[in-house]
């Protein structure tokens, strides 16, 4: 499986739109791009995916960049729930089916 | 509630102990998956079934083993326990093979203390 590259720890304030980068440079053009934050305490749970295209849904939006080397999870106005790990996982066609977590992006958010 | 129930929610035992863990995927969904989440390790895949068979391992040590039932219910094995078993341990499910499209539903896990 193809590697991503998260950074260790973000800090945002409530409110405020929050981009979490993830670079994955070595991406094949049939890996998707997964999501996913574990709050304290609990399970992952799924936040979103893409491919190509830039996409939305209630929890959060996916911006992937031209070349695929790169995304960003964006929360518009973040909120102390979403205070979490937040993992950027590839996941190719007809490779593995297991989620393999990196270290992942913990995210703090100040009041 | 995530539609993934696992029992019990916690569990102290002591060493060389036997524990089984239970999980339950949520309605529809073929796939089961466990993982230990220790302080110093992050989530660590451990094995995968599908309908009922086995279809990936992962870092499973041979003092644990699962099983998947026919009515989709799975239950994680761990034997001769050791101080180092104490995790968290997840279930998740999923559709199953190729559905690259669907995310994984995990439940809230199973915090096992071994003392």
């Amino acid at each position: 499986d193809a590697k991503t590259t998260q950074p260790n720890s973000m800090e945002s304030n409530e409110e405020e739109p929050v981009h979490l980068p993830c670079n994955h440079s070595t991406i094949s053009g049939t890996d998707y791009i997964h999501w996913y934050r574990q709050l304290p305490s609990q399970g992952p749970e799924y936040v979103i995916h893409g491919l190509t295209s830039n996409v939305n849904n209630r929890m959060a939006s996916l911006a992937i960049a031209e070349d695929r080397k790169s995304s960003t999870l964006i929360l518009h106005r973040a909120t102390l729930r979403d205070a979490a790990v937040y993992y950027c996982i590839l996941r190719a066609q007809g490779g593995s089916e297991k989620l393999v977590f990196g270290k992942g992006t913990k995210l703090t958010v100040n009041p | 509630d995530s539609g993934v129930t696992q029992t019990p929610k916690h569990l102290i035992t002591a060493t060389g102990q036997r524990v089984t863990l239970r999980c339950s995927p949520r309605s529809g969904d073929l796939s089961v998956y466990w993982y230990q989440q220790s302080l110093d390790q992050g989530l660590q895949f451990l094995i995968q079934y599908y309908n009922g068979e086995e279809r990936a391992k992962g870092n499973i040590l041979e003092r644990f083993s699962a099983q998947q039932f026919p009515d989709l219910h799975s239950e994680l094995n761990l034997s001769s326990l050791e101080l180092g078993d104490s995790a968290l341990y997840f279930c998740a499910s999923s559709v199953g093979p190729g559905h690259l499209i669907y995310g994984y539903t995990f439940g809230s896990g199973t915090r096992l203390t071994v003392v």
